[in-house]
């Protein structure tokens, strides 16, 4: 099994350029998160998907962020227009339908805005 | 509300030292715990789990972690550290039904494990 897989595992943009992050989650899991990692903030969830449907986005920062997933193997997270501020590790996570609530974590992606 | 504390932002330790993490978690009812380690440029690994049964859980790398309901702690331990170990430790909880519902995770611990 590949695990989750995030595209690119490095981003380096300009502020005011369009950021897609890319997600693959584990097959057969039924739901996804996406969390950003800064030293200020932490570990922070932005938004999670259950079969393929958004159901809680309350951390997505502001309308710059959007997040969607269109099927059950690929999710992406979009900043438009970014800014420094969202330099950061994005992380994206799945989870299996049944059993524990464990989650399984990509390598991530490190995002830097000039 | 769930929520998560791990009271020690970081923590330094000899290697072949011993190791205790703390973790208290508030929940309305039996949780799902973890313990996540982040190495250094890395995504965050399962250590262990406990959702059930012996309150004692064991995990990989030699770590181990003990659910105390009486408490609310789920302290993440480790006999004899190793220089390898030096990572950031995230605790979390979660609900038995996973249902609709994320983990909840707490701020970290940051391992530094001196020679």
């Amino acid at each position: 099994d590949a695990g989750v897989i995030q595209s690119p595992r490095h981003e380096v943009t300009e502020m005011g350029q369009e950021v897609t992050l890319r997600c693959k989650p584990i097959s057969g899991h039924n739901s996804l998160f996406w969390y950003r990692q800064t030293m200020m903030r932490g570990l922070e969830l932005l938004i999670y998907f259950n079969n393929n449907v958004p159901i809680d986005d309350s951390g997505m920062p502001e309308d710059r962020f959007s997040a969607k997933m269109p099927n059950a193997s690929f999710s992406t997270l979009k900043i438009q227009p970014s800014e420094p501020r969202d330099s950061a590790v994005y992380f994206c996570a799945s989870r299996p339908t049944s059993g524990s609530n464990e989650q399984f974590f990509g390598p991530g992606t490190r995002l830097t805005v000039l | 509300a769930q929520s998560v504390t791990q009271p020690d932002i970081h923590i330094t330790v000899s290697e072949g030292a011993s190791l205790e993490l703390r973790c208290n978690y508030s929940y309305g009812a039996t949780p799902y715990l973890f313990w996540y380690v982040q190495s250094p440029g890395q995504g965050l690994q399962l250590l262990l789990k406990y959702f059930s049964g012996d309150t004692l859980v064991q995990g990989i790398k030699g770590f181990e972690a003990e659910f105390k309901r009486s408490q609310s702690s789920f302290n993440l331990r480790k006999p004899s550290v190793h220089w390898s170990d030096a990572a950031e430790y995230f605790c979390a909880v979660g609900p038995m039904d996973t249902g609709r519902r994320a983990l909840t995770f707490g701020s970290g611990t940051r391992l530094q494990v001196q020679p």
